[in-house]
């Protein structure tokens, strides 16, 4: 079965430090992975995705960066972090052409507090 | 781009139904998702809607018209533990397969 694994569960950072969050994902391959970001009491705000090793776009600009070394890996980081950079981050994972298996699945999440 | 409107809160009562609204306005679409979110926690998925009509899953169901841009999440024999935000997303047509949320809907369910 696949399973989708994100850590930390929980980082307080203080402002200019460094971050990287970090994503697998096992029992599946060639996955379309996503980074999103979710603000207190907010919807969902697409970050980044990758659609293969080395393959990323960035959806919005930002002084965070993505990742993909292995293809059932997906970090997120950044050189330094700004207050705005709060909130609780979201790994998820789709296999495009499983037509039986359409929900994008999450990882339990990360949140991040910067002080 | 996509633009997708939902109600930020509703309230309803212990066994009661309700449902949640969802408009859109995409430059591509590939199928609706509507996910539950508990409080501190992940979004699970609950349904998906890429054709007309209704889909019934259990006490959820969902229902999609694409030429409105419009879709609804009903649920029926509300319980108390159905209190959490209900999120609308849609996946347009691109080679991303990228989602985009509304807002979601904060549901507080009363005894």
């Amino acid at each position: 079965s696949q399973t989708i694994h994100q850590w930390p569960a929980t980082l307080v950072q203080p402002v200019g430090s460094p971050l990287s969050l970090e994503c697998t994902v096992e029992g599946t391959s060639n996955p379309n992975l996503y980074w999103y970001r979710q603000a207190a009491g907010r919807g969902l705000q697409l970050l980044f995705y990758s659609i293969g090793i080395d393959q990323i776009s960035s959806e919005v600009p930002q002084n965070l960066s993505a990742s993909r070394p292995q293809d059932r890996q997906f970090i997120l980081s950044s050189k330094k972090l700004l207050l705005s950079d709060s909130g609780f981050y979201l790994c998820a994972w789709i296999q495009p052409w499983d037509r039986a298996n359409y929900g994008y699945t999450f990882g339990s999440g990360t949140r991040l507090t910067v002080v | 781009g996509q633009n997708i409107d939902q109600p930020t809160e509703m309230t309803a009562t212990e066994g009661a139904i309700v449902q949640i609204n969802c408009t859109y306005q995409t430059s591509g679409f590939n199928g609706l998702f509507w996910y539950q979110q508990h409080a501190g926690e992940a979004p699970t998925f609950l349904s998906y809607n890429v054709l007309d009509g209704l889909e019934e899953k259990g006490r959820f169901s969902s229902f999609l018209s694409r030429s409105k841009g419009y879709s609804y999440l009903l649920l029926k024999e509300l319980q108390m533990k159905d209190s959490a935000s209900y999120l609308c997303a849609v996946r347009g047509d691109n080679a991303g397969n990228m989602l985009t949320f509304g807002g979601g809907t904060r549901l507080m369910v009363k005894p």
